[in-house]
C-alpha cells in the first residue's frame, strides 16, 4: 500500500496564479483532510471531507476550495494565490470510527512570490 | 475553548539521555490522544495513541506516553535518545463526538553527540 500520496512535492507560484494539489489514499478511508503547516503554529485544518461528494470548512478555509469527486482523491485548489499562502500543505485520511487516528501524506511545499 | 498546549518549543538533549515532552489539553469530553513525529522534510508519522484502558501506552521507536486525567496531560518519554530521534513532535487531541483532531504547536528536539 502506498498510503497517502501528494502531488506535487514542491511548487513555486506567482501571486494571482492558480493551482491544484492532489491527494490520493489507497486505504479506503472515508474521511480526508487538508492542513497547512506554518512555523510555530502546528497544523491548521483548511477543509475536510466525510465522504465522496462532501466537503466542509475547517479552521482556515479562506482562499482555498476543495473537491472530493472520488473516495480515494481529495483536491485542494488555490484560485488566486497570495504570498500568505506560502506554506507546507499536508493531506491526511482516517477511518470513520474513533479514535480517528489520521494518516498523513509527505506534504507539498508551496512558495508564492 | 478546546486547546492543546506543548509548553516547550525546543528541547536539546544529549544522545543516550532521557527525553520527556509535555502535552496539556483542555477538553470537556474524554479525549483521544496522539503523538506524531515529523522528521525534517517528511510527513507526520504516528508514534502512539491512547483512547481507553491502560494509561501508559507504548509506541514505536521505543517511545511511551502516560495519560494523566487529573493533570490533563499526555507526556511523551523515551529512556535513551538516539541521534535519529531529532525531529519535531506534535501532540494531537480528539474527542468521541468529533473526528477532527487539534494539534499542538510542536516541540523540536535536537540531539547532540
Amino acid at each position: 500500500n502506498a498510503g497517502v500520496t501528494q502531488t506535487p512535492k514542491f511548487r513555486v507560484l506567482k501571486t494571482g496564479q492558480s493551482m491544484t494539489l492532489l491527494c490520493a489514499q489507497d486505504m479506503n478511508h472515508e474521511y480526508m483532510y487538508w492542513y497547512r503547516q506554518d512555523p510555530g503554529m502546528g497544523l491548521r485544518l483548511i477543509h475536510y471531507s466525510v465522504g465522496e461528494g462532501t466537503t466542509a470548512k475547517g479552521e482556515v478555509p479562506d482562499g482555498y476550495n476543495v473537491s472530493r469527486l472520488k473516495k480515494q482523491n481529495f483536491l485542494l485548489g488555490l484560485e488566486s494565490a497570495a504570498p500568505s499562502q506560502t506554506s507546507v500543505y499536508f493531506c491526511a485520511s482516517s477511518w470513520t470510527g474513533p479514535p480517528y487516528e489520521q494518516y498523513f501524506g509527505p506534504g507539498t511545499r508551496l512558495t508564492v512570490t | 475553548a478546546q486547546s492543546v498546549t506543548q509548553p516547550d518549543i525546543h528541547i536539546t538533549v544529549s544522545e543516550g539521555a532521557s527525553l520527556e515532552l509535555r502535552c496539556n489539553y483542555s477538553y470537556g469530553a474524554t479525549p483521544y490522544l496522539f503523538w506524531y513525529v515529523q522528521s525534517p522534510g517528511q510527513g507526520l508519522q504516528l508514534l502512539l495513541k491512547y483512547f481507553s484502558g491502560d494509561t501508559l501506552v507504548q509506541g514505536i521507536k521505543g517511545f511511551e506516553a502516560e495519560f494523566k486525567r487529573s493533570q490533563s496531560s499526555f507526556n511523551l518519554r523515551k529512556p535513551s535518545v538516539h541521534w535519529s530521534d531529532a525531529a519535531e513532535y506534535f501532540c494531537a487531541v480528539g474527542v468521541s463526538n468529533d473526528y477532527k483532531l487539534s494539534f499542538g504547536a510542536g516541540t523540536t528536539v535536537t540531539v547532540r553527540a
